[in-house]
């Protein structure tokens, strides 16, 4: 069965203190992996898409990378702006298009 | 610019009754997905669409029903709404071409509860 399984579940981190967020995943095949950024009361954002293992990708203080069981999402000197909920989810071969499958999010706290 | 939009933004309602979240995006996507997010659960699929004519369930999709007569819009029909349905519900889309079919565009979600 796919699955996506994030850690922690909650972080919290000093204003400039850096970290990182896990996703662990097993799919039958890996299409692509993808980090969403949802704040409070809204939707999810779109961050970042990773298709193979190597891969990395920065936006500002983050930083995704992948393997081939898990993805980091690397937080880089962190502002209190940065503090959401980041979701991590897959999409599997073959090919469903747009069909994605989410875990449960790292909930982060940036305080200043 | 292209949105999409869900409303109503809040429904309360009673267990039993019919209830019909709308879901409306201007991004003339052929892909459009009904996720709801619990406590414990994360997102997780309830319907999706991957154009006109096209409904397909998803993981959760038990009580639920979508239909789709046009590109713009996929609305999400309780046909008896149950206490467990209370939740946030999220419509999103794509496009289906490209490379970044997984890159979803959500909605502010409806927050509905079940009494």
């Amino acid at each position: 069965e796919d699955q996506v399984t994030q850690s922690p579940e909650a972080l919290r981190l000093q204003e400039g203190e850096s970290s990182s967020l896990n996703c662990s995943y097993t799919v039958s095949g890996l299409r692509g992996l993808f980090w969403y950024r949802q704040d409070p009361g809204k939707g999810p954002e779109f961050l970042f898409t990773l298709y193979s293992a190597g891969e990395e990708k920065e936006k500002e203080r983050l930083k995704a990378t992948l393997t081939k069981k898990e993805s980091f999402l690397h937080i880089t000197a962190p502002k209190p702006e940065d503090s959401a909920t980041y979701l991590c989810a897959v999409q599997a071969a073959p090919g469903n298009t747009g069909k994605l499958i989410f875990g449960q999010g790292t909930t982060l706290q940036v305080k200043p | 610019d292209a949105e999409i939009t869900q409303s109503p933004r809040h429904k309360i309602t009673e267990t039993g009754r019919q209830v019909t979240l709308a879901c409306h995006q201007t991004w003339n996507h052929n892909n459009m997905f009904w996720y709801r997010q619990d406590l414990g659960h994360g997102l997780r699929l309830i319907h999706y669409s991957y154009g006109v004519q096209d409904t397909n369930k998803g993981e959760v999709s038990d009580g639920y029903s979508v239909s789709r007569s046009n590109t713009e819009d996929l609305p999400l029909t309780l046909e008896s709404a149950a206490s467990s349905q209370t939740s946030v519900y999220f419509c999103a889309s794509s496009s289906p071409t490209g490379l970044n079919t997984g890159e979803l565009f959500f909605g502010e979600g409806s927050r509905l509860t079940v009494l």
